[in-house]
């Protein structure tokens, strides 16, 4: 069981190239969160999906877009990248049957936009 | 805006003591309010929640109290060991926001032996 994966761990990206950041959880959650976290700062929920097929946006979601195609992945994707999005990205997920805050997180991806 | 927001960003203690981080909300209106752990590297960790009709509320070694009077939440940690250095968020659920949190920005727990 490894709970909630991220892929990569690690990217640098140039300003103007595109990538999509993978998470996928093995914990048969509904519900699954996109977080930024910038140095000094807490974690800000940037998209989030309440279910396979849906996704609705947070408190950042400029400049992001997601899609939750299939139950257990939930993905991140930066069209064009800006410097301003350099951060670390976490992915979280939690079971709409318990209490919903219990949120699992991933281990997180550094991103570097120069 | 509402915002969660912490007193301190940086506590200092010694092994085996108590610790005590302390988190001032202002949104009045919240259902829950949960503390996390993220120690360095990692995502964050559930520690411990407490409902917005609670004062109190104790797990193993922690225990979380709210109050409602002047909107300030608190974690203690009992004995506090090595392991326990990490970031602390206190993050809240406001009403109607269907479990979505809002974090704090964290207080660095430094564990000295």
């Amino acid at each position: 069981n490894a709970g909630v994966t991220q892929t990569p761990k690690f990217r640098v990206l140039k300003t103007g190239q595109s990538m999509t950041l993978l998470c996928a959880q093995d914990m048969n959650h509904e519900y699954m969160y996109w977080y930024r976290q910038d140095p000094g700062m807490g974690l800000r929920l940037i998209h989030y999906s309440v279910g396979e097929g849906t996704t609705a946006k947070g408190e950042v979601p400029d400049g992001y877009n997601v899609s939750r195609l299939k139950k257990q992945n939930f993905l991140l994707g930066l069209e064009s990248a800006a410097p301003s999005q350099t951060s670390v990205y976490f992915c979280a997920s939690s079971d709409s049957r318990r209490i919903a805050y219990e949120q699992y997180f991933g281990p997180g991806t550094r991103l570097t936009v120069t | 805006g509402e915002s969660v927001g912490l007193h301190l960003p940086t506590l200092s203690v010694q092994e085996g003591d108590n610790s005590i981080i302390n988190c001032a909300y202002s949104n009045s209106a919240s259902d829950y309010f949960i503390w996390y752990k993220q120690e360095s590297g990692k995502g964050p960790q559930f520690i411990i929640d407490i409902r917005s009709n609670m004062d109190k509320r104790q797990g193993q070694r922690v225990t979380v109290l709210l109050n409602k009077t002047v909107k300030h939440l608190s974690l203690q940690i009992a004995a506090t060991q090595p392991g326990d250095s990490a970031v602390y968020f206190c993050a809240e659920i406001p009403t109607g926001t269907a479990s979505k949190l809002t974090f704090g920005t964290g207080t660095r727990l430094q564990v000295t032996l």
